[in-house]
């Protein structure tokens, strides 16, 4: 049972494009978050949500929207996709937002062209 | 200064080597430290949670946290193959949001 897991693995797509990814979580934890990793390895925190409400939200530009419909999904949109978008994004859970350890999934490599 | 240094290598040893990977941190607020393993196209996984300063020991690692130089090491005892990942170092900021803050990870070869 994976506990973590986000969908699609890949997405190739063009500039200026919308997509989504999907992110479920089956570990009961409260907190969820979006983490993007570059090309050279370097995470960065994007969103957080706790119990669906929005705790972190980063330096982000606001072509990228967290949806949480429960604590259990987070999916992040994505509008007019850019090159510099271009990334892994990964979901990861925990249990409460405080020093509980991260769970990772295993990543959405998004490339756009 | 970023709050979290750690050098991104790579780092190339003989199976059974000892490893030492370390990060340094400047903030005297960060409390709870650990090491996470990433393997190739795979989400980082924790290896090892630490609070204190001093040792903690699992299997073939050991996490050691000296908080008077702000300076945290993962040691790996008789490396294998199978260690060969990014080993990335994170710490929480207890007065920001709880935020984790990363190291940039170290990449592991073990050769055989």
């Amino acid at each position: 049972d994976t506990a973590v897991s986000q969908t699609p693995k890949y997405l190739v797509t063009q500039m200026g494009n919308d997509k989504s990814i999907k992110c479920e979580q089956n570990l009961g934890h409260d907190t969820m978050y979006w983490y993007k990793q570059d090309s050279k390895k370097f995470l960065k925190i994007m969103f957080s949500y706790n119990n669906k409400e929005l705790i972190i939200n980063e330096t982000v530009p606001n072509r990228f929207s967290p949806k949480s419909p429960d604590k259990a999904h987070l999916n992040l949109h994505i509008n007019s996709l850019e090159l510099g978008d271009s990334a892994v994004y990964f979901c990861a859970s925990s249990q409460v937002l405080d020093n509980s350890p991260l769970h990772f999934g295993n990543g959405t490599r998004l490339t756009v062209t | 200064q970023k709050e979290v240094e750690q050098d991104p290598g790579p780092l190339s040893v003989p199976e059974g080597a000892i490893v030492s990977l370390n990060c340094t941190y400047s903030n005297s607020a960060f409390q709870y430290f650990m090491w996470y393993r990433q393997y190739s196209r795979k989400g980082p996984e924790l290896l090892m949670y630490t609070y204190s300063s001093g040792n903690k020991e699992d299997g073939r690692f050991t996490a050691q946290v000296d908080k008077s130089s702000k300076y945290i090491s993962l040691f790996i005892r008789d490396s294998q193959p199978s260690d060969s990942a990014t080993y990335l170092c994170a710490t929480i900021n207890a007065g920001n949001n709880r935020k984790l803050i990363w190291g940039l990870g170290t990449s592991l070869a073990v050769n055989p």
